[in-house]
């Protein structure tokens, strides 16, 4: 079964500074698309990031990025500049198909 | 915001009622995928849907929980005789299709606590 670990259950970083969330997974699979959420306290699931497996480039969105390390079934998002409006529950996210599987989640607080 | 809508928003129910969550869909989307996420935890897979058809439904308990999508109006779930361990947030997700790159958006959840 594919699973997601998600080891840090809290991060805190700085505001303007940057902070890495780690993700590993485990599957069997080559071919499988990863996903980083964002939860604030409204609860809403807001899509971060996406990566494709047979893709080595590292997606980028704005802020956002991932180290995507696919021997290593690693996969990690750094915030750049880190803004209060960061501040959230973020999930690490691995789809095959129909079957989605989410990590446990890292509380990120942002401090002024 | 043609996204993904779910009501209620919140919900109460005590021991013993029945608990309807309704999703409807981004426009489009014919998948619906439906999961739990109880507190301080990610959000656990239990049932997914196409029109008028349950795809799979390995993490939806096998007794009092249900779903349907059927062919007019949206997805529901429905949990019936609720116990206290049902409260969570439950969320609702749909996709243009499985395959490829596409990707799932969620509503806002629906918070369901048993009294």
């Amino acid at each position: 079964a594919q699973t997601v670990t998600q080891s840090q259950p809290e991060m805190s970083v700085q505001e303007a500074e940057t902070v890495t969330l780690s993700c590993t997974y485990d599957t069997s699979e080559s071919d499988y698309y990863l996903f980083w959420y964002k939860q604030p306290p409204s609860r809403q699931m807001i899509l971060v990031i996406r990566q494709e497996a047979y893709k080595q480039q590292n997606a980028t969105e704005n802020r956002f990025s991932v180290n995507f390390q696919k021997a290593a079934k690693s996969f990690s998002l750094k915030i750049s500049d880190s803004q209060l409006g960061d501040a959230a529950m973020y999930f690490c996210a691995y789809r095959r198909n129909n079957d989605m599987r989410f990590g446990a989640g890292t509380r990120l607080t942002v401090k002024p | 915001n043609a996204g993904v809508m779910q009501n209620p928003r919140h919900l109460v129910r005590r021991r013993g009622q029945e608990a309807r969550l309704r999703c409807s869909p981004v426009k489009g989307h014919s998948h619906v995928y439906w999961y739990r996420q109880l507190p301080e935890e990610g959000l656990k897979f239990m049932v997914y849907l196409q029109k008028e058809n349950i795809i799979d439904e390995s993490g939806m308990p096998k007794e009092r929980f249900s779903a349907e999508f059927p062919k007019e109006g949206p997805s529901i779930l429905r949990i019936q005789q609720v116990v206290r361990g049902d409260s969570a947030a439950y969320f609702c997700a749909s996709s243009q299709s499985t395959g490829g790159p596409d990707t799932q958006y969620f509503g806002p959840g629906t918070r369901l606590t048993v009294l």
